[in-house]
This record gives C-alpha cells, structure tokens and sequence, in this order.
C-alpha cells in the first residue's frame, strides 16, 4: 500500500496568515492526489483534485500544488472558517489512502 | 441536489452483523464509483470499499472477507453488509461518491455519516 505522510500533524495560525501542508508519498504517484477538509462532527469536503485544480464552490484562497511525491496545500489569507483538519489522499492505486490529518489551530 | 443519506448504524457486540444503507439522489449509483470511507474516534480517514460502475468490488484487507458492498440500481442505493464485527470497526462510516471520471477528480459527494459501535 502507498503510505502519505502528512506534515505538520497541526499546527497554529493566525487569521490572515499564509498556511502550507505538506503530504509526501511512499511511491511516485504523479498528480493523483487530493485534499479534503474536514470540521469536528462534518463529513469532509473535496477542496483539490489532482493536485492543484481547485473543486468547484471552493475559494481561490486554496491551492495545491506538487507531483511526483511531494505535495502542498496553501491557505493564502486563512478566514476563521478555514480552522479544520484536513488530509490528503492519493488516488493513483487502490488502496486509497489518505494522510493522517493536520489539524489547523487558532 | 446531489445528496447521499447514510442509515443503519447502532451497537453492537463483537461478532455480530450489521447492514448500511446509503440514499443517493441527484444521480445514479450505477453511473459512479461508490466507495465506504470510515473514521474511527478521534483518527483520521480509512477507505473501506468500493464498487465500480461495472460491478467489480474492492475491500481494504481490514474488511476482505467479512464486508461486502452492494448497490441497487432500481432503488438508487449503497449498501454495505457489516459481518464479524470486531471492536476497532467502531467508527463513523461515510458513503461517498466518485465522480465517473474515477478517483483522480478525488471523492466529491460524501454522507453526513452513520455510526458504528461494537462494544463488549
């Protein structure tokens, strides 16, 4: 199985800030792979698809970037609704598997 | 609206058997891949299953053999059969939907949910 690391398991920002999580792959897994954001007692929500394009109804604040087996999600200007977890996953085999969350603190 | 409604979580002790069910409406099951995702109490996201559009099933080596996924297509609905349930099934199972182009345009339509609890 294709193990994602995530990293920082959480970390603290502030509102307005420049926020980056990074999710590193086992295996190349070129552009396939995902990020959700997740809030406590929510069902996750698709935020990128492949990498970097941005699912629709998602604000253009979120962008990712990467290939290969290094990634990045990037909050520009974190909003007070943008304190989640969130994970990323890799859809290049199954099984899908996911990182193991970074939660985003105030 | 597309929308997926998950019931027949509860409690159960170890061993026993439990049946999901998942409502879709604004689509059809038959027409995306249809995947069980599940979150166990404070941790992180686990794929369980999937069936694709053809039919063919996919287990997490956690659940080969004691999971099975099914849908019915008349009924636009998701089900997946719980049997020999263990105490670290107990977790949130999400229905959720792969758009038909597959997993690289990620798993955009998830459930609100449904909880599992084996206990003993």
């Amino acid at each position: 199985d294709i193990q994602m690391t995530q990293s920082p398991s959480s970390l603290s920002a502030s509102v307005g800030d420049r926020v980056s999580i990074t999710c590193r792959a086992s295996q190349i897994i070129n552009i396939r792979l995902n990020w959700y954001q997740q809030k406590p007692g929510k069902a996750p929500q698709l935020l990128i698809y492949a990498a970097s394009s941005l699912q629709s109804g998602v604000p253009s604040r979120f962008s990712g970037s990467g290939s290969g087996t290094d990634f990045a999600l990037t909050i520009s200007g974190l909003q007070p609704e943008d304190f989640a977890t969130y994970y990323c996953q890799q859809s290049y085999t199954n099984p899908v598997t996911f990182g193991g969350g970074t939660k985003v603190e105030i | 609206e597309v929308q997926l409604v998950e019931s027949g979580g509860g409690l159960i002790q170890p061993g026993g058997s439990l049946r999901l069910s998942c409502a879709a409406s604004g689509f059809s099951v038959s027409s995306s891949f249809m995947t069980w995702v599940r979150q166990a109490p404070g941790k992180g996201l686990e794929w369980v299953s999937v069936i694709y559009t053809g039919g063919n099933t996919y287990y997490a080596d956690s659940v080969k053999g004691r999971f099975t996924v099914s849908r019915d297509n008349s009924k636009n609905t998701l089900s997946l059969q719980l049997n020999s349930l263990r105490d670290e099934d107990t977790a949130v199972y999400y229905c959720v939907r792969v758009p038909s182009g597959g997993y690289h345009y990620g798993m955009d339509v998830w459930g609100q949910g449904t909880t599992v609890t084996v206990f003993s």
